[in-house]
């Protein structure tokens, strides 16, 4: 079956440092990818996707790129703020069928000034 | 734009006790709906999904029941709480089979005691 491996955390970095959150999958087929983020207390907030091999998903100058050779879809960011310290959820799901995105554990970041 | 409510955002209930937890979307009609879980400290379970009213794809058997009265709305419920079933309770939709991208609601923490 499909599953997700993050590393685990917790990852703490200073303000200002470069964010590398690991995470490959296991799945048959082309999966559509992803990130969420959760903020302590809240419900998951959709980061970035990506849908096809290279594609590269971005935003609030997060990224990852959709690697089928070494089935990975590591999130980046070049400098990290306080306001990101957050559990980062990598997740994969098959589009055409109804059923459950299939996650990782979720990597807990931890940024200080 | 798309809503997503969930009630009550948190719960503290005694072992035995029934159980019914709400979530309605808003702004879309007949989304593919779903029930998650997050024990502390680890990731995300699928517990239901559903396609449409009155249909209901069971992940893991447990004392949990779900239920699709109305297209946006989709209601968790338990005739007997279990210590085991504290934790963080999210939903979610999905547009159609054709997209791939799941949005989530707030959560509702549930504590039995």
């Amino acid at each position: 079956g499909d599953s997700v491996t993050q590393m685990e955390g917790p990852v703490t970095l200073s303000e200002e440092a470069f964010l590398t959150i690991n995470c490959t999958y296991t799945a048959t087929g082309y999966p559509s990818l992803f990130w969420y983020v959760q903020y302590p207390g809240e419900g998951l907030q959709l980061l970035l996707k990506a849908t096809k091999a290279d594609d590269k998903g971005s935003n609030k100058g997060f990224e990852a790129t959709y690697r089928k050779e070494t089935t990975s879809f590591h999130l980046e960011k070049g400098s990290v703020q306080v306001s990101d310290s957050a559990v980062y959820f990598c997740a994969l799901f098959h589009t055409g069928t109804a059923s459950k995105l299939t996650f990782g554990t979720g990597t807990r970041l931890q940024v200080t000034l | 734009s798309q809503t997503i409510h969930q009630w009550p955002a948190t719960l503290v209930q005694p072992v035995g006790s029934p159980l019914s937890l709400e979530c309605t979307v808003e702004g879309t009609s007949n989304p593919n709906l779903y029930w998650y879980r997050q024990a502390a400290g680890r990731g995300l379970q699928l517990l239901f999904y559903s396609v449409g009213i009155g249909q209901i794809s069971s992940e893991v058997p447990q004392n949990l029941s779900a239920s699709r009265p109305q297209d946006r709305q989709f209601i968790l419920s338990s005739k007997k709480l279990l210590l085991s079933d504290s934790g963080f309770y999210l939903c979610a939709w999905m547009a159609s089979f054709s997209t791939d991208t799941q949005y989530f609601g707030p959560g509702t923490r549930l504590t039995v005691l």
